[in-house]
């Protein structure tokens, strides 16, 4: 069965410090790849998305950038965090219409 | 950019009685599905429902969906205490790698 790993659960960063979430995906190949981030009380905002290797498309300008190294591996990264970077980031993968999430990781840039 | 919008934001009703949520959206879609989000976690797919379809059962889940007046509605049936998360639709983007557009969700208090 497929699975999603996403790591840490919580992070806690200072600002101007950098970052690194990383996301995989266990029992499918060549799976479409989201990082969205949900602002408290919000919805989800789309940042990245990806088909395949080294193919990554951002979704809106902003301080953080997203690679795809191997085919089940995505990676979030900053290389100086803002206070505006803080919340809630998730991982998802998807097949046939459905997305499978990840736990989540809350980000909080003190 | 988000394009389904969850009505009402906040419901609260007591075990036993149905839990109904609206989500609106603007533009044309292949299906509309509905998730789950407990507090702090990630969100678990529900139930999906192709444009050409009108209603659709899962359990106590039932949805419907009306392409005309660009609406669903999600009815949870004799609610229980475990019901209580956030509840978000979702429609699907086709320019985006089939990523998801998401409203701000419906909160569920289901109180014993």
């Amino acid at each position: 069965s497929q699975t999603i790993h996403q790591w840490p659960a919580t992070l806690v960063q200072p600002v101007g410090s950098p970052l690194s979430l990383e996301c995989t995906v266990e029992g499918t190949s060549n799976p479409n790849l989201y990082w969205y981030r949900q602002a408290a009380g919000r919805g989800l905002q789309l940042l990245f998305y990806s088909i395949g290797i080294d193919q990554i498309s951002s979704e809106v300008p902003q301080n953080l950038s997203a690679s795809r190294p191997q085919d089940r591996q995505f990676i979030l990264s900053s290389k100086k965090l803002l206070l505006s970077d803080s919340g809630f980031y998730l991982c998802a993968w998807s097949v046939q219409d459905r997305a499978f999430f990840g736990q989540g990781t809350r980000l909080t840039v003190v | 950019s988000q394009q389904g919008e969850e009505d009402p934001q906040a419901l609260s009703i007591q075990e036993g009685e149905n839990a109904t949520m609206n989500c609106s959206y603007k533009t044309s879609i292949n299906n509309l599905q509905w998730y789950r989000q407990n507090s702090g976690r990630g969100l678990v797919h529900l139930i999906l429902i192709r444009s050409n379809e009108r209603e659709k059962h899962s359990g106590r889940l039932r949805v419907t969906l009306d392409t005309s007046k660009k609406s669903s509605s999600l009815l949870i049936t004799a609610s229980r205490a475990a019901d209580t998360a956030s509840y978000f639709c979702a429609t699907d983007r086709w320019d985006s790698g089939y990523a998801l557009n998401f409203g701000k969700g419906t909160s569920l208090l289901v109180t014993p």
